[in-house]
């Protein structure tokens, strides 16, 4: 069965820094793969996807990813946090285009003023 | 273009209640997704329907039903409820693209206490 671990339930930055969130899924065949964003009492926000093709992958609010195969990874990555980036952030995973989303169980991202 | 809409937006029930919430799908989808996010967690999904019939469903128990509705719209609804229910409940519209991706838009998502 599909899986997909987020490494740390909260994340802490300083406005200006790096964002790094982790993203580590288990698929026996490539997957379609995923970042969601979650403002309070909101839905979720598709941040950017992996399909085929390139693997870094670039996104909205200057969010990217990279797909590593041989790694099973798709990290997020942002080069300068901003303190409206403060929110709750998914991975998934996809088997195929029809198939339900499955879902890691989110890391609160903070940014520090 | 109208995106994905959810009614109620809180709902407070007591354990052993039934509930129905209520997804208007985005204009032109002809599935929608129904998904359970616990607190502290990541949505798990409940089941899927398209054109009308359920098109696969995750480990939930059968007391959680759903309904598609011709206009595509979409309830899903909880009998004999538990607290354990107590969670957002998200839906999210896709137009079926066969053999490609289904980009799924979620809706804002129902707040569902059960006391």
């Amino acid at each position: 069965a599909q899986s997909v671990t987020q490494l740390g339930s909260h994340v802490s930055v300083s406005e200006g820094a790096l964002v790094l969130l982790r993203c580590n899924y288990s698929s026996s065949v490539p997957p379609y793969l995923f970042w969601y964003v979650q403002y309070p009492n909101q839905g979720l926000q598709l941040l950017l996807k992996y399909t085929t093709g390139a693997t870094l992958v670039k996104g909205i609010n200057g969010f990217e990813a990279e797909f590593k195969k041989s790694e099973t990874s798709f990290h997020l990555t942002k080069p300068s946090a901003h303190m409206s980036d403060a929110a709750e952030y998914f991975c998934a995973v996809a088997y195929s285009g029809n198939t339900p989303l499955v879902f890691g169980k989110g890391t609160r991202l903070s940014v520090i003023a | 273009e109208t995106g994905v809409t959810q009614s109620p937006t809180h709902l407070i029930k007591t354990r052993g209640q039934q509930v129905t919430l209520r997804c208007s799908s985005q204009s032109g989808h002809n599935t929608v997704s129904w998904y359970q996010q616990a607190l502290g967690q990541g949505p798990q999904f409940i089941f899927q329907y398209y054109r009308e019939e359920e098109n696969g469903r995750g480990n939930f128990p059968p007391r959680f039903s759903g309904l598609q509705f011709p206009n595509y719209s979409s309830e899903l609804n909880v009998n004999a409820l538990e607290l354990d229910d107590s969670a957002l409940y998200l839906c999210a519209s896709s137009p079926f693209v066969a053999g490609g991706l289904d980009e799924q838009f979620f809706g804002p998502g129902t707040r569902l206490t059960v006391l």
